[in-house]
């Protein structure tokens, strides 16, 4: 059964730093997504992305945050300056169509650890 | 009126008992209704889904309730056992490409 999956599982770095987070969305996928939980809350919503642009941002994706989908399979967030609250789990979920339309399926996460 | 409110925070449930977890939503305009479920470390697992168009789903001892005048909606998981115990998360969507997510319900379901 295809899955998403995502690297590293768990990424360590110090306040200011750049990181990038990467994600292998479902073969046939055409909407990718990235959520956050910060330990023990609610999975937030931080970014969508279809045709190559982003559809719809919340308000904590700021200037520092940013989507790229570089290859025909890869999709990355990067955070440029990364601060301590940044630190949480990073979940990346991939549609074949929007969110109302077909099931999102989520990645197993990577956990952001900013010292 | 983007957030859904989700109860109880914790739920424990004896093995062969019927578990019960409870979303609310505002936004009228939300017409897709999913369940996720997550085991520790994991990411979240679509369980169940819904659209306002019907009042119920079953898949095998997972059932979702949905009433829409209350703008409520329920899961039940019948003959809960203890490989149920995870943390459920209802979530909403309309016509956009996020869903939004309820705070969670820890569910400990004891032999």
């Amino acid at each position: 059964e295809p899955e998403v999956t995502q690297t590293p599982s768990h990424q360590v770095t110090q306040m200011g730093q750049e990181v990038i987070l990467r994600c292998v969305p479902i073969s046939n996928h055409l909407y990718f997504y990235w959520y956050r939980q910060i330990l023990g809350q609610k999975v937030e919503f931080l970014v969508s992305f279809y045709n190559n642009e982003i559809s719809e941002k919340s308000e904590i994706f700021d200037d520092q945050f940013s989507v790229e989908r570089p290859d025909g399979s890869n999709f990355t967030l990067k955070i440029r300056s990364t601060k301590l609250e940044d630190s949480a789990m990073y979940f990346c979920a991939s549609s074949r169509q929007g969110a109302n339309l077909y099931e999102q399926y989520f990645g197993p996460g990577t956990r952001l650890t900013v010292t | 009126q983007q957030q859904v409110k989700q109860s109880p925070q914790s739920l424990i449930v004896q093995k062969g008992g019927i578990s019960i977890i409870n979303c609310a939503y505002e936004n009228t305009a939300f017409d897709y209704f999913p369940w996720y479920q997550q085991f520790p470390g994991k990411g979240p697992a679509l369980l169940i889904a819904i659209r306002p168009d019907v009042s119920e789903k079953k898949e095998g001892r997972f059932t979702i309730s949905f009433n829409k005048s209350a703008k409520q909606f329920s899961l039940h998981i019948m003959d809960s056992q203890p490989g149920d115990s995870a943390t459920y998360f209802c979530a909403a969507s309309e016509d956009t490409d996020k869903l939004i997510f309820g705070t969670g319900t820890r569910l400990q379901v004891f032999p």
